[in-house]
């Protein structure tokens, strides 16, 4: 367990349709970070969020947006939904200025599928 | 960022400890290696780091050639529980926020009993 919670586990949309995605970080953490996990790829960098502000971004269009709450919980939102928007939509939470640049707590992930 | 290169798939049996190797050739000084793995269905798992010194903790041991362009993350005694597929990520240390993490496709390890 890593207290880092994702809602929902998993999701149907339609092509074309809107999604978001919610994750609760660890408590203590102030970075979150999205990842998009292809069937049998490692996940791919989307964005990450410190201190309410996007503070780095992947490969993605415009249509990934996101947002960090006061209380560091995240969302990730997904207009005009493709076929290829199906994947392991994994959050990770860390604390930014500690000793571990890269150490990050993952959640379990939402499985999103596009029909 | 540097480009690290690891086998698609390994064997262990069961008890016996697994060594998986990573090649970071192009790794820079302020890269640290740090190696996570994902067990079929959940999200990765952080498991040790490194820059230049091995360094052992509780999951892991983590040795770093001396020239930094490779290093072998070793599980002791690997059990079932440890099949999964294991990450090895070169991440720069520029301070500040957490910096993102590329993964390639790891490397498959599967315990057998």
């Amino acid at each position: 367990e890593t207290g880092v919670t994702q809602s929902p586990t998993h999701l149907i949309k339609t092509r074309g349709q809107q999604v978001t995605l919610r994750c609760s970080s660890q408590s203590g953490h102030n970075t979150v970070s999205w990842y998009q996990q292809a069937l049998g790829q490692g996940p791919q960098f989307i964005f990450q969020y410190y201190r309410e502000e996007e503070n780095g971004r992947g490969n993605f269009p415009p249509r990934f947006s996101g947002l960090q709450f006061p209380n560091y919980s995240s969302e990730l939102n997904v207009n005009a939904l493709e076929l290829d928007d199906s994947a392991l939509y994994l959050c990770a939470s860390s604390l930014s200025g500690g000793a571990s640049v890269g150490e990050a707590f993952f959640g379990q992930g939402t499985r999103l599928t596009v029909v | 960022d540097a480009k690290t290169t690891q086998p698609p798939s390994m064997d262990c049996a069961e008890g016996r400890a697994a060594n998986l190797p990573c090649n970071h050739s192009t790794i820079s000084g302020n890269e640290y290696v740090y190696w996570y793995r994902q067990i079929h269905s959940q999200g990765p798992q952080y498991i040790i780091h490194g820059l230049k010194n091995n360094e052992t903790n509780e999951m892991a041991s983590l040795i770093i050639t001396e020239d930094r362009k490779s290093s072998t993350l070793i599980l002791p005694h690997a059990t079932l529980r440890d099949t999964a597929v294991y990450y090895c990520i070169a991440v720069p240390n520029y301070g500040g926020a957490t910096n993102k993490l590329i993964f390639g496709t790891g490397t498959l390890l599967a315990v057998q009993p």
